[in-house]
């Protein structure tokens, strides 16, 4: 079955540093994928989302690419910030159902 | 245009007792997706209803664990008999109506922490 798999964490970085976390998926069809944003005691959050290849998604500096040949879709930021500290989560739907990954945490220290 | 809204926030259960967690879609949407939080892992899907269906429920454990969503009021969780291992985070979503080939996103909630003790 479809299903995501991303890099474990957790992600200690400095404030300004730049931001990789790997994303790779297995679906038999075309999904959409997406990187949610879960802050401490709340709620996912849809921080950016993709919904065919060579997509780029893009929001509040972080940005991601729909890469299809390597069925990747790793979230970047340049230089990120104490309050980007998190648990991000790379997911994909195909239909109704969203398949999500285990979740990175992300701590960026000042 | 309020979120998705759930509530309780925090639940705490002994065991053997019943859980109820309430979940009010966004205003407009008619499909409700229940997911598992466990503690440091990501989310897993469990049910996904619309106004009085259950299209899939094949993420639902078998036993103690049942979902509804009525034509009034909200999307409602309920766990018979909870044991230690139901401490999760549940977080429900909701969406417009999902089409073939056509994405829509999913809203979520903040969650309800169940803690059974």
């Amino acid at each position: 079955g479809d299903s995501v798999t991303q890099m474990e964490g957790p992600v200690t970085l400095s404030e300004e540093a730049f931001l990789t976390i790997n994303c790779t998926y297995t679906a038999t069809g075309y999904p959409s994928l997406f990187w949610y944003v879960q802050y401490p005691g709340e709620g996912l959050q849809l921080l950016l989302k993709a919904t065919k290849a060579d997509d780029k998604g893009s929001n509040k500096g972080f940005e991601a690419t729909y890469r299809k040949e390597t069925t990747s879709f790793h979230l970047e930021k340049g230089s990120v910030q104490v309050s980007d500290s998190a648990v991000y989560f790379c997911a994909l739907s195909e239909g109704f159902k969203t398949i999500f990954g285990a979740g990175t945490r992300l701590f960026v220290k000042a | 245009n309020a979120g998705v809204m759930q509530n309780p926030r925090h639940l705490v259960r002994r065991r053997g007792q019943e859980a109820r967690l309430r979940c009010s879609p966004m205003k407009g949407h008619s499909h409700v997706y229940w997911y598992r939080q466990l503690p440091e892992e990501g989310l897993k899907f469990m049910v996904y209803l619309q106004k009085e269906n259950i299209i899939d429920e094949s993420g639902m454990p078998k036993e103690r664990f049942s979902a509804e969503f009525p034509k009034e009021g909200p999307s409602i969780l309920r766990i018979q008999q909870v044991v230690r291992g139901d401490s999760a985070a549940y977080f429900c979503a909701s969406s417009l109506p999902r089409r073939t080939g056509r994405d829509t996103e999913a809203f979520f909630g903040q969650g309800t922490r169940l803690t059974v003790v």
